[in-house]
């Protein structure tokens, strides 16, 4: 079975200054796909980023970047220039196979100092 | 846009009282999914349906079932409510088509439900 963990259960940054959230997965598929989801106080689930495992190339997304190791089975998200509306808490999720599952670690707050 | 909409957004129930959660998706998607998430532990699924009529078992599918006798629409079914069931749901469909495999699932903003 697929696992993810986030190892880190809280973590702080300063306004406009960078933070990196860590995501380790175990699987023995080849093809597959990674998630970051942000889920802030209201409780909505929004999708901050994606990867194919096939692909090389890290995504980006604005301030938000991930560096995707497949070798090592890592996949941390980088957030840049950090914002106030950055407070939340971000959850790692793996997916493969016809049914899609997510298989999402426990998750991650991320609090922002003005 | 409606997406995802579940319902209701809140319940306190008794122990060993009876509920059915509610999602309705209007994006004529073929796969849906219940989770549960409580403190601590991330998201985690309970069961999920691949079409109409289909429902498979997800990762912690006792105490609960579920019915998907419409496309748009996925219930679950607590028959006794314990207090362990206490957490939030969320819903979650998405396009059943391989070639979207690479998308990501489109969530409901969740039931809070409490069972005392």
């Amino acid at each position: 079975a697929q696992t993810v963990t986030q190892s880190q259960p809280e973590m702080s940054v300063q306004e406009a200054e960078t933070v990196t959230l860590s995501c380790t997965y175990d699987t023995s598929e080849s093809d597959y796909y990674l998630f970051w989801y942000k889920q802030p106080p209201s409780r909505q689930m929004i999708l901050v980023i994606r990867q194919e495992a096939y692909k090389q190339q890290n995504a980006t997304e604005n301030r938000f970047s991930v560096n995707f190791q497949k070798a090592a089975k890592s996949f941390s998200l980088k957030i840049s220039d950090s914002q106030l509306g950055d407070a939340a808490m971000y959850f790692c999720a793996y997916s493969s196979g016809a049914n899609s599952k997510l298989t999402f670690g426990k998750g991650i707050t991320l609090s922002v100092r003005p | 846009n409606a997406g995802v909409t579940q319902t209701p957004k809140f319940r306190v129930l008794k122990t060993g009282q009876s509920m059915t959660l509610l999602c309705a998706q209007d994006m004529n998607h073929e796969y849906m999914y219940w989770y549960r998430q409580d403190p601590g532990m991330g998201l985690r699924l309970i069961h999920y349906s691949v079409g109409e009529g289909t429902t498979a078992k997800g990762e912690v599918p006792d105490g609960y079932n579920v019915s998907r006798l419409k496309k748009q629409n996925f219930l679950l079914g607590l028959e006794s409510a314990a207090p362990s069931q206490t957490s939030v749901y969320f819903c979650a469909s998405r396009k059943g088509d391989r070639a979207y495999d690479n998308q990501p699932q489109h969530f409901g903003d969740g039931t809070r439900l409490s069972i005392l």
